[in-house]
């Protein structure tokens, strides 16, 4: 069964560093999205991606995250300069919605475990 | 309260026993959707039932949602040690490039 892969499955990092995440969606999905989760809490939206573009963002990510589809297979969540605070499990998903059917479901990734130091 | 909020936040019972929660939202939906997080892992997707729908069942899951009150309840039949995870109601709008709004989660204990 096809499913979204994500590497690294945990990532130290100093803060005021770059990090990338990275996911590979399941390949004929058209909307790509990230949540991260902070430690004990919900799980709260970041970004949503669709057709090269972001299409909606949440108050979180500020001018610090970007994301990108470099090459049609991966989808990658960018943060510029690490806080303390984006420490999380970064989740990527995706979802197959040729005509916005909104009937389907979103399909997860394993998630990355950032912890800034 | 904020979109999508479960109750209990914590649940234990015995095995064999049925397990309840409930999910409360705030605007209007076009689906809800119950997902699974064993500690520290993904998100398992269990059930989905859209807005137009009143009651959806999967194997030992049970789904209601009721749009007059806003809230949808999952119920999990002849509860296993294995179903010992956080479970979260995540709702969705077509109108919001399909975002999910994840509630708080019911953490429950499944005693063997």
């Amino acid at each position: 069964e096809p499913e979204v892969t994500q590497t690294p499955s945990h990532q130290v990092t100093q803060m005021g560093q770059e990090v990338i995440l990275r996911c590979v969606p399941i390949s004929n999905h058209l909307y790509f999205y990230w949540y991260r989760q902070i430690l004990g809490q919900k799980v709260e939206f970041l970004v949503s991606f669709y057709n090269n573009e972001i299409s909606e963002k949440s108050e979180i990510f500020d001018d610090q995250f970007s994301v990108e589809r470099p090459d049609g297979s991966n989808f990658t969540l960018k943060i510029r300069s690490t806080k303390l605070e984006d420490s999380a499990m970064y989740f990527c998903a995706s979802y197959y919605a040729p005509k916005r059917q909104i009937e389907e479901t979103q399909y997860f990734g394993p998630g990355t475990r950032l912890l800034v130091l | 309260s904020q979109q999508g909020e479960e109750d209990p936040q914590a649940l234990s019972i015995q095995e064999g026993e049925n397990a309840t929660m409930n999910c409360s939202y705030k605007t209007s939906i076009n689906n809800l959707q119950w997902y699974r997080q064993n500690s520290g892992r993904g998100l398992v997707h269990l059930i989905l039932i859209r807005s137009n729908e009143r009651e959806k069942h999967s194997g030992r899951l049970r789904v209601t949602l009721d749009t007059s009150k806003k809230s949808s309840s999952l119920l999990i039949t002849a509860s296993r040690a294995a179903d010992t995870a956080s479970y979260f109601c995540a709702t969705a709008r077509m109108d919001s490039s399909y975002k999910l709004i994840f509630g708080s989660g019911t953490r429950l204990l499944v005693r063997p």
